[in-house]
């Protein structure tokens, strides 16, 4: 079975400073899919980055990337430039690699953005 | 298009009521889910409907059951609810054709039970 380890339960960063939100999983699978998703006070799921584990290079969205590190089992996000609009809880998940494997959640790392 | 719909948002119950959380989703996904999340525990898989007309137990199955009504429509039902029930409830679905294998999730139901 997978499990997603996120050992940053919370973390703080002024604004407009990088943060790095950590994340390790472990796997029996080759390949696979791991993505980052947002949960902002409004709770809603929001999908921030995804990573095709067959890929070597790494995922970015605008001021969201990835370090994907596939020996390591390891794939941390990166958020440059923070505003305050990206204080949220963050959860690191794996899923396999077809279209109806489902997702494996680690605890999740609550962000807070300081003005 | 409105993604992944769930009803109702809140819901309060006493210990033994039964209810049923509605889903409905109009991407036309193969695949829906019904997950729950709990304080310091992420969220975690009840069950999953890969495709109409099939069902599987997830992660933590017991004290609930599951219908895939249609394509579109996936509910959760609480036979006799429980306090340890108590929990945000997200449904979700995706696509089995391509390769992103992003899920989709609803704005969730807030249940407790007293």
């Amino acid at each position: 079975a997978q499990t997603v380890t996120q050992s940053q339960p919370e973390m703080s960063v002024q604004e407009a400073e990088t943060v790095t939100l950590s994340c390790t999983y472990d796997t029996s699978e080759s390949n696979y899919y791991l993505f980052w998703y947002k949960q902002p006070p409004s709770r809603q799921m929001i999908l921030v980055i995804r990573q095709e584990a067959y890929k070597q290079q790494n995922a970015t969205e605008n001021r969201f990337s990835v370090n994907f590190q596939k020996a390591a089992k390891s794939f941390s996000l990166k958020i440059s430039d923070s505003q305050l609009g990206d204080t949220a809880m963050y959860f690191c998940a794996h899923a396999g690699l077809f279209g109806n494997e489902k997702l494996t959640f680690g605890t999740g790392t609550r962000l807070t953005i300081i003005p | 298009n409105a993604g992944v719909t769930q009803t109702p948002k809140f819901q309060v119950l006493k210990t033994g009521q039964s209810m049923t959380l509605q889903c409905a989703q109009d991407m036309n996904h193969n695949s829906m889910y019904w997950y729950r999340q709990d304080p310091g525990m992420g969220l975690r898989l009840i069950y999953y409907s890969a495709s109409e007309g099939t069902t599987d137990k997830g992660e933590v199955p017991n004290g609930y059951n599951v219908s895939r009504l249609n394509k579109r429509e996936f509910s959760l039902r609480l036979e006799s609810a429980a306090p340890s029930q108590t929990s945000v409830y997200f449904c979700a679905s995706s696509s089995t054709s391509g390769f992103t294998n992003e899920q989709f999730f609803g704005p969730g139901t807030r249940l407790t039970v007293l």
